[in-house]
């Protein structure tokens, strides 16, 4: 079974802090994609990473795609309340038709 | 635009009974469809996937099966449901399995 492991599984923090997210696997990807999701709804992407080791920025979130394209991270920078949701990495492992979803990180961030 | 209709929103269903859920995608040729089930808090189930009409691949044994008899409609049913299979579905469409992945708006299924 191909999984996308993610690390840590909740996180509750203070408004300001920093904050990483991980997304690991054993197998290779095309590529990997970040959502978010909202309780009750379908998640929302944030970016795709495609090539190893590059490293794409969107407001105060910063994401990585690893040198062997098997993991990647996502910080957040002065976590603000409105970051709090479910963030779900996800990708095609290489040569597959099937897109599946990383294991998820609660965020929850308190004024 | 493209847009994905997914019904219903939610849905309460006795032990052993069947299951019908229904998805529809507008706006678009041949895409790439998903089903997935959710459980509170936790990362999205790939159930089944298909590349095109008639076609369909399996992820996870169960009592679950899925069916696209048109380019852009795919079907999730169950003949006899399972307390097990309570969870929130949903349906997926992209361009291909390495493109954005768009959702409709899920299914609350209580088993009881």
């Amino acid at each position: 079974t191909q999984l996308l492991e993610q690390s840590p599984q909740f996180l509750s923090i203070q408004e300001g802090e920093n904050l990483t997210v991980y997304c690991n696997s054993s197998s290779v990807f095309s590529s990997l994609q970040w959502y978010r999701q909202e309780p009750g709804e379908g998640p929302v992407l944030l970016v795709t990473v495609v090539t190893g080791g590059e490293v794409k920025k969107l407001k105060r979130l910063t994401f990585q795609f690893g040198d062997a394209r098997k993991d990647s991270s996502l910080h957040i920078t002065a976590a603000q309340p409105g970051d709090t949701g479910l963030y779900l990495c996800a990708g095609a492992p290489y040569n597959t038709d099937k897109l599946i979803f990383g294991t998820g990180t609660r965020l929850q961030v308190f004024p | 635009s493209q847009t994905i209709h997914q019904w219903p929103a939610t849905l309460v269903q006795p032990v052993g009974s069947p299951l019908s859920l229904e998805c529809t995608v507008e706006g678009t040729s041949n895409p790439n469809l998903y089903w997935y089930r959710q459980a509170a808090g936790r990362g999205l189930q790939l159930l089944f996937y298909s590349v095109g009409i008639g076609q369909i691949s399996s992820e996870v044994p169960q009592n679950l099966s899925a069916s696209r008899p048109q380019d852009r409609q795919f079907i999730l049913s169950s003949k006899k449901l399972l307390l097990s299979d309570s969870g929130f579905y949903l349906c997926a469409w992209s361009v291909s399995a390495n493109t954005e992945a768009f959702f409709g708006q899920g299914t609350r299924l209580t088993v009881v």
